[in-house]
């Protein structure tokens, strides 16, 4: 079947660098992107690869391994903001719209 | 700026009621899609639609239907309310870079007692 697996919680200070794996198994892959959601919010996107290596946007960065189905986001300078959960989430269809997301990792920065 | 517009933002519906849910995408968004979010889970792809007519779907049962009007407003009708229902309904455009890089409304939070 279908599946990411990301941990559930990560906690951190401020300042520090957080890295959230995601592990996928798709029938399809056409990308592999990130959303930041904030309690209440609406999922918002931070990152995305669709060939092997490092995207880094800002603060963000995401990596992708598609011989390994694994890829990362690493958040740097972590910020009391940054408390969110992030979610994987894998384009499986060369059309449409379709993502299948991993159930989030809970991210928590202490001061 | 406004991307995508949902409504209602809260409702309350009890188990064997009907419910319609209703967005509007960011002028000139063709292509919107239905996603549903349990409490502490990632989003589930509900359906897409696409000069109005559904395109693709999810493993969502006959209950949930849906329609995209001339204007690319879409509504989610979900019919025969369970209480696994309850949930945050989201809806989704694809931006300028890609089926990737959705924009989604704030949803609408849907409790069934």
């Amino acid at each position: 079947g279908q599946s990411l697996e990301q941990p559930s919680e990560v906690t951190a200070v401020e300042g520090a660098i957080v890295q959230i794996n995601c592990t996928y198994q798709t029938s399809g892959f056409y990308g592999l992107s990130w959303y930041q959601q904030h309690d209440g919010g609406a999922p918002t996107f931070l990152s995305y690869n669709a060939l092997d290596g490092l995207e880094e946007t800002g603060r963000f960065s995401s990596f992708l391994s598609r011989s390994d189905s694994y890829g990362y986001l690493l958040l740097q300078e972590l910020q009391m903001k940054d408390s969110a959960s992030y979610f994987c989430a894998v384009r499986e269809g060369a059309a449409g719209n379709k993502l299948t997301f991993g159930g989030g990792t809970r991210v928590l920065v202490k001061p | 700026d406004a991307g995508v517009t949902q409504s209602p933002t809260h409702l309350i519906k009890t188990r064997g009621q009907q419910v319609t849910l209703r967005c509007s995408p960011k002028s000139g968004h063709d292509t919107v899609s239905w996603y549903q979010q349990a409490l502490g889970q990632g989003p589930q792809f509900i359906f897409q639609y696409y000069e109005e007519e559904e395109r693709q779907r999810g493993n969502f049962p006959d209950r949930f239907s849906g329609h995209q009007f001339p204007n690319y407003s879409s509504e989610l009708n979900v019919n025969a309310l369970l209480l696994g229902d309850s949930a945050l309904y989201l809806c989704a455009t694809k931006g300028a870079l890609g089926a990737n890089v959705l924009t989604f409304g704030a949803g609408s939070r849907l409790t069934v007692l």
